[in-house]
């Protein structure tokens, strides 16, 4: 069965600071790691990763992934109160559901001013 | 649609009935993926479609739980004679079909059995 376990589960940090959250997985033959954020009910996606060693960054958010150690994360530069939100690792693989995407319980991150 | 519709958005209901909930995925994604959500929990996989096939139903918590899609489209998960632990928010996720694709959510459906 395939697992998503996240780290820490959960972050209080004042605004500014750096923070990094880890996503490690069992998957039968991985195909791709998403990030999502949650804030009120709707995930919103952030990044897919399916290759190693490629950063994926949209602002002062980045991702990458390590397909050997099995384990992505997601930083967070000089953050901001809005980036207070659950933030979520999801894998799908190709083994005995193909497209089923597999989700860690989350990091909750609060950012304080 | 410009994204994935769900309704209703709330929905409160007594102990025993049945319930409708529905989703409208983005135009042209043929995956489409229920998940529940329970308060302070991680998001539980309930079924996934393909088109019109439900390859994977493993999630489906109970007997009481069904789901069907139309036309490729619309997608209705039922619950029958609902108990107060079906309480979460329901939400559905739409993909193209491919492997690599991202899979966008919507709004949710939060239910309330009382």
């Amino acid at each position: 069965e395939d697992k998503v376990v996240q780290s820490p589960l959960s972050l209080v940090v004042h605004e500014g600071d750096t923070v990094t959250l880890n996503c490690s997985y069992e998957v039968t033959n991985f195909r791709s790691l998403l990030w999502y954020k949650q804030e009120k009910k709707a995930p919103t996606f952030l990044f897919m990763l399916t290759s190693s060693g490629i950063e994926k960054k949209s602002g002062r958010l980045s991702s990458i992934l390590d397909k050997k150690e099995l384990f992505s994360i997601l930083n967070i530069t000089a953050t901001q109160t809005g980036d207070s939100a659950v933030y979520l690792c999801a894998v799908r693989g190709s083994g005995g559901s193909n497209y089923k995407l597999t989700f860690g319980k989350g990091t909750l991150l609060t950012v304080n001013p | 649609g410009a994204g994935v519709s769900q309704s209703p958005s709330n929905k409160v209901t007594e102990k025993g009935k049945d319930v409708e909930l529905r989703c409208d995925p983005i135009s042209g994604h043929t995956a489409l993926y229920w998940y529940r959500q329970s308060l302070g929990q991680g998001l539980e996989f309930l079924i996934y479609f393909q088109g019109n096939s439900a390859p994977d139903k493993s999630g489906l918590p109970s007997d009481r739980f069904s789901a069907e899609r139309t036309g490729g489209s619309v997608s209705t998960l039922t619950i029958q004679r609902t108990q107060q632990e079906d309480s979460a928010v329901y939400l559905c996720a739409s993909s193209f079909g491919q492997l690599n694709t991202e899979a966008f959510f919507g709004q949710g459906t939060r239910l309330t059995v009382v």
